[in-house]
């Protein structure tokens, strides 16, 4: 496609449940960011993937959070053991090199009750 | 640590009216400064990118930003706002040449009144 695809656009999970966030990002593109963005905060950085580096998670707030990139391409972030405050909406977002533009997709709207 | 800094949270101003929103970065060394708009119901887009040479940068939309390296900021303008410039403004850091991940400011959330 022609930008950065999430899905899905809307989750909702009961807590305790765990989810897949899926992320594809333009083709080409070497560098892979998820954020999350809760109600009336800005964009907190979750995980960095660049090329074949290992991943920077230094954002990752829990164990309960991991994310993995296949091939190089399309990635999921998995959120285990729902909590209620894990709602958020999950943003990701692919440039072509690091430094170059980021572009972002809808994003995934995760509401656990 | 890297960190980003909008000092103000929430603008309200009519149209016509002059726009400054602040950003401030902690990095000392080499930085790549952005700045995104999200406008309601819309996805993140880039306004303007700084990488290197003049520091008055122009972007989309008539948004210019200033790069003052003393100080440490990445000031986004505009002369003349409309109500189409409602949104959400976020600065953004990346560091080093060779770049890293992308840090956010806190976000701005501008109100033009019509």
């Amino acid at each position: 496609g022609a930008g950065v695809s999430q899905s899905p656009s809307n989750k909702v999970t009961e807590k305790g449940k765990d989810v897949e966030l899926r992320c594809d990002p333009i083709s080409g593109h070497t560098a892979l960011y998820w954020y999350r963005q809760s109600l009336g905060q800005g964009l907190e950085f979750l995980i960095y993937f660049q090329g074949n580096s290992a991943p920077d998670k230094s954002g990752l707030p829990s164990d309960r959070f991991s994310a993995e990139r296949t091939g190089g391409s399309v990635s999921t972030l998995t959120i285990q053991r729902t909590q209620q405050e894990d709602s958020a909406v999950y943003l990701c977002a692919s440039s072509l090199w690091a430094n170059t533009e980021a572009f972002f997709g809808q994003g995934t709207r995760l509401t656990v009750v | 640590a890297q960190s980003v800094s909008q000092h103000n949270h929430h603008v309200i101003l009519s149209e016509a009216a002059s726009l400054e929103l602040g950003c401030n970065y902690s990095y000392g060394g080499t930085v790549n400064l952005f700045w995104y708009v999200q406008y309601p119901g819309q996805h993140l887009q880039l306004l303007l990118k700084y990488f290197s040479g003049d520091p008055l940068v122009k972007g989309i939309k008539g948004f210019e930003a200033e790069f003052i390296k003393s100080k440490f900021s990445f000031n986004l303008r505009k002369p003349s706002v409309q109500w189409s410039d409602t949104a959400e403004y976020f600065c953004a850091v990346t560091r080093g040449a060779a770049g890293n991940k992308l840090t956010f400011g806190g976000g701005t959330r501008v109100l033009v009144k019509p």
